[in-house]
């Protein structure tokens, strides 16, 4: 079976300071990988996807990640953080042979933009 | 605009009543989703479906029924036997292959008093 854990529940930050969501997964066949983000009281939007090919993907808003696939993971960054950035964030993983598109979940990462 | 509708946004209802969450979408994708949303818990998956008149059970089904008559439209009943109802609900929807992302409606926060 297959899971995703994110390592941190909350990351504080200041404003303008980089930032870094961690993501492992747990899978045994190929996955494909997402980050969505959440604001408060609405649904998701997709920050960023890895299918294949370069393993550094740019997403929206500045935000970039990078698939390592030795160490299963998924890490979000940013170089400099704007308080607009508060949100809840989420690693999810799908499965490449999937006919489904069920997605799988991490518990989330709650990051809080300081001024 | 194409998109995914969940209505209404907020719910009420009292301990022990059927409610149904209503979900909308006019992209034209075959599969739909229902999540539910705990703090601190992710999303879970409650049903899913692929094609009209068919349905799946995910992890959490149990309380929950689901239809799908349309493609457009997979309303979610949260039963009586749901023994903790209170959440927040998502619906999306997709093209069924995994490389395209899900897209996601609003939500639904229901709250059972």
């Amino acid at each position: 079976a297959q899971s995703v854990t994110q390592l941190d529940s909350q990351v504080p930050v200041f404003e303008e300071a980089p930032v870094e969501l961690r993501c492992n997964y747990s899978s045994s066949v190929s996955v494909y990988l997402f980050w969505y983000v959440q604001y408060p009281n609405q649904g998701l939007q997709l920050l960023l996807k890895y299918l294949s090919g370069s393993t550094l993907v740019k997403g929206i808003n500045g935000f970039e990640a990078e698939f390592n696939k030795s160490q299963t993971s998924f890490h979000l960054r940013k170089p400099s953080v704007h308080i607009s950035d508060t949100a809840e964030y989420f690693c999810a993983v799908t499965l490449t042979s999937s006919n489904t598109g069920k997605l799988i979940f991490g518990q989330g990462t709650t990051l809080q933009v300081k001024p | 605009d194409g998109g995914i509708t969940q209505s209404p946004k907020y719910l009420f209802r009292k301990e022990g009543q059927n409610v149904t969450l209503s979900c909308e979408q006019n992209l034209n994708h075959d599969a739909m989703y229902w999540y539910r949303q705990d703090p601190g818990q992710g999303l879970r998956l409650i049903y899913y479906s692929q094609i009209v008149n068919d349905f799946q059970k995910g992890d959490i089904a149990e309380g929950y029924s689901v239809s799908r008559e349309k493609k457009e439209s997979f309303p979610l009943t949260v039963t009586s036997a749901q023994k903790n109802p209170t959440a927040f609900y998502l619906c999306a929807s997709s093209p069924m292959t995994g490389r395209t992302e899900a897209f996601f409606g609003q939500g639904t926060r229901l709250t059972v008093v």
